[in-house]
């Protein structure tokens, strides 16, 4: 079974610049989340989709992040314009659905922001 | 807020020892745990997990204890091998939900296996 993929797997830009991440998840995971990880500490959870609705997206800063997943498959999170404290790698993960807990993680991808 | 956290940034094992890594977490009310391995450069990967109407579970050389008395969580790895060599997290859910449910991640602990 393939995992959950990501790319870019890496990702330099300057403050003030645009960039977009995707994440194409299992096949049959109806849940699919977006995590931002600081260098040093757990992952936090940015926002997360039942098939193609939002179902928490508290945490995630509005002003500048976007995330879609239009067709309830792959996803595409946005950082617009990306501030220095966005170098991160950022994870997407995936889980069946209701009643199944357990998350599996794609690899990352690691943004740096000069 | 609720919180989860751990009590060691990193742990040196000698290979061949068993670890063992804690974990406090905050929510009284959480109902399902996870332990996630994190190897350099790739994503979290689940080890065992446990829900909070258990006090014990074990997997292939892993163990997992819940204490909700205390509000601590441990994993116990069986004879240490290099390759256990990486950070571990623990994640907490809150009360389980029909939909909605999100793991809150701890700091994670770094273990290094020593040969």
């Amino acid at each position: 079974e393939a995992g959950v993929a990501q790319s870019p797997r890496y990702k330099i830009i300057e403050k003030r610049q645009s960039v977009a991440f995707w994440c194409n998840p299992i096949s049959g995971h109806a849940t699919l989340y977006w995590y931002q990880q600081i260098l040093g500490q757990g992952p936090k959870l940015l926002i997360q989709f039942q098939n193609n609705g939002v179902v928490d997206d508290s945490q995630l800063p509005k002003d500048r992040f976007s995330a879609e997943r239009l067709k309830g498959v792959d996803s595409t999170l946005k950082i617009q314009p990306a501030k220095l404290e966005d170098s991160a790698v950022y994870l997407c993960a995936s889980s069946l659905g209701t009643g199944h807990y357990e998350q599996y993680f794609g690899p990352g991808t690691r943004l740096t922001v000069t | 807020g609720e919180s989860v956290g751990l009590h060691l940034p990193t742990l040196s094992v000698q290979e061949g020892d068993n670890s063992i890594i804690n974990c406090a977490y905050s929510n009284s009310a959480s109902d399902y745990f996870i332990w996630y391995k994190q190897e350099s450069g790739k994503g979290p990967q689940f080890i065992i997990d446990i829900r909070s109407n258990m006090d014990k579970r074990q997997g292939q050389r892993v163990t997992v204890l819940l204490n909700k008395t205390v509000k601590h969580l441990s994993l116990q790895i069986a004879a240490t091998q290099p390759g256990d060599s990486a950070v571990y997290f623990c994640a907490e859910m809150g009360a389980i939900k029909a939909a909605g449910n999100k793991l809150t991640f701890g700091g994670g602990t770094r273990v290094l296996v020593k040969p």
